[in-house]
């Protein structure tokens, strides 16, 4: 059974501090793994996109990393701002079902 | 529209009720998703449709639950005599194609609170 999990739960940096969000997933079957934004009281934004034959994929000040044989990924997050503040979830479509495995988050505040 | 679209964007029930949470999908998405979250669960896939089908509806909680899709655009998930563990926040999603690289877009989803 696919099991993802992210550390850490909860992370408060300053503004302008680069981070690192951290996603592990226990088997490598994957389609893709999504990290995805969520604001208070709203739905997932997606971010980023790695098919299983990437390696990374970057969008602005955002740039993921996927690493299938060991089971990782990290969300970096350059120059970090008040406005980056939000739930961070990483998820992986699973090979054998196609359903998207969230795992538990990690929640990001940025202090100005 | 330009996005998912859910309704109602909050729900107040009595337990016993029945509820209907309706999802509006992007225009021309084949693939259309129900999620729901709730507090110390995370995100937890119900069921999804390809068109109007639905081939595999193992991830509904129970047999309270249940969905149709038709006209292969709008979707509705049923839930029949609420529970207060059915509280959450119920998210739908769709993308262009089911089991292709394309990314799920959300919507807001409905907050359903049973009392």
């Amino acid at each position: 059974k696919q099991e993802v999990t992210q550390i850490p739960a909860a992370l408060s940096v300053p503004e302008g501090e680069n981070l690192v969000l951290n996603c592990s997933f226990t088997d490598s079957a994957i389609y893709n793994l999504q990290w995805f934004r969520q604001d208070p009281g709203k739905g997932l934004t997606s971010l980023l996109l790695i098919q299983s034959s990437q390696r990374e994929q970057t969008s602005g000040r955002l740039n993921a990393s996927l690493d299938k044989s060991s089971g990782r990924s990290t969300l970096y997050i350059a120059a970090s701002q008040p406005g980056d503040s939000a739930t961070y979830l990483c998820a992986v479509v699973s090979s054998n079902t196609g359903k998207l495995i969230f795992g538990q988050g990690t929640t990001l505040q940025v202090k100005p | 529209g330009a996005g998912v679209s859910q309704s109602p964007s909050n729900k107040v029930t009595e337990k016993g009720k029945d509820v209907e949470l309706r999802c509006d999908p992007i225009s021309g998405h084949t693939a259309l998703y129900w999620y729901r979250q709730s507090l110390g669960q995370g995100l937890e896939f119900l069921i999804y449709f390809q068109g109007n089908s639905a081939p595999d509806k193992s991830g509904l909680p129970s047999d309270r639950f249940s969905a149709e899709r038709t006209g292969g655009s709008v979707s509705t998930l049923t839930i029949q005599r609420t529970q207060q563990e059915d509280s959450a926040v119920y998210l739908c999603a769709s993308s262009l194609a089911f089991g292709n690289n394309q990314p799920q877009h959300f919507g807001d989803g409905t907050r359903l609170s049973i009392l």
